[in-house]
């Protein structure tokens, strides 16, 4: 059974500061990494998806990076703002044909 | 273009009440799924279906059913509603899961109180 977990479970950061943010698995053998960004009192948002053959995914200033061999991720954040500040759950799958394992996520706070 | 919808956004249930939270998608997906929601705990999956008249349990099913009689439609429905059901509940739906897993899409949540 796939395992994922997110440490720290709260940063705190000033405006400006580049930041990594971490996420851990059980499974090495997933399909694909997500990474979602929930603001309080929301559902999800995708951020980035990246597939098993993939190495890394970049959107704007969010970058992931798979390593399946150590079972890690991680999501760095550049020149992180203000409106940044979220909560940045990690998930993987299962094995075969099942839906998302989600970490417990951690609290970003970017303070200006 | 919708996305993911969920009703109601807030309820209301005492002890012993049944209600059903639905859920629907207008993207034409195959796979979707119900999330629970508390704190410490993170998200844990209630059931899911991967296409129309095809349900399976997650991680946390007990107290909860589903059905799937259409690809739009995936409701959660609660038999005997229990405090230990207070939570705020997540649909989601998805083009694949496994292999050619897609992005995940979620609604806005349903926050219930029990009672």
């Amino acid at each position: 059974k796939q395992e994922v977990t997110q440490i720290p479970a709260a940063l705190s950061v000033p405006e400006g500061e580049n930041l990594v943010l971490n996420c851990s698995f059980t499974d090495s053998a997933i399909y694909n990494l997500q990474w979602f960004r929930q603001d309080p009192g929301k559902g999800l948002t995708s951020l980035l998806l990246i597939q098993s053959s993939q190495r890394e995914q970049t959107s704007g200033r969010l970058n992931a990076s798979l390593d399946k061999s150590s079972g890690r991720s991680t999501l760095y954040i550049a020149a992180s703002q203000p409106g940044d500040s979220a909560t940045y759950l990690c998930a993987a799958p299962n094995s075969g044909n099942t839906p998302l394992v989600f970490g417990k996520g951690t609290r970003l706070s970017v303070i200006a | 273009n919708a996305g993911v919808t969920q009703t109601p956004k807030f309820q209301v249930l005492k002890t012993g009440q049944s209600m059903t939270l639905q859920c629907a998608q207008d993207m034409n997906h195959e796979y979707m799924s119900w999330y629970r929601q508390d704190p410490g705990m993170g998200l844990r999956l209630i059931h899911y279906s991967v296409g129309a008249g095809i349900t399976d349990q997650g991680e946390v099913p007990n107290g909860y059913n589903v059905s799937r009689s259409t690809t739009e439609d995936f409701p959660l429905r609660l038999l005997s509603a229990a405090p230990s059901q207070t939570s705020v509940y997540f649909c989601a739906s998805s083009g694949s899961y496994g292999p050619l897993g897609e992005t995940q899409y979620f609604g806005p949540g349903t926050r219930l109180l029990v009672l």
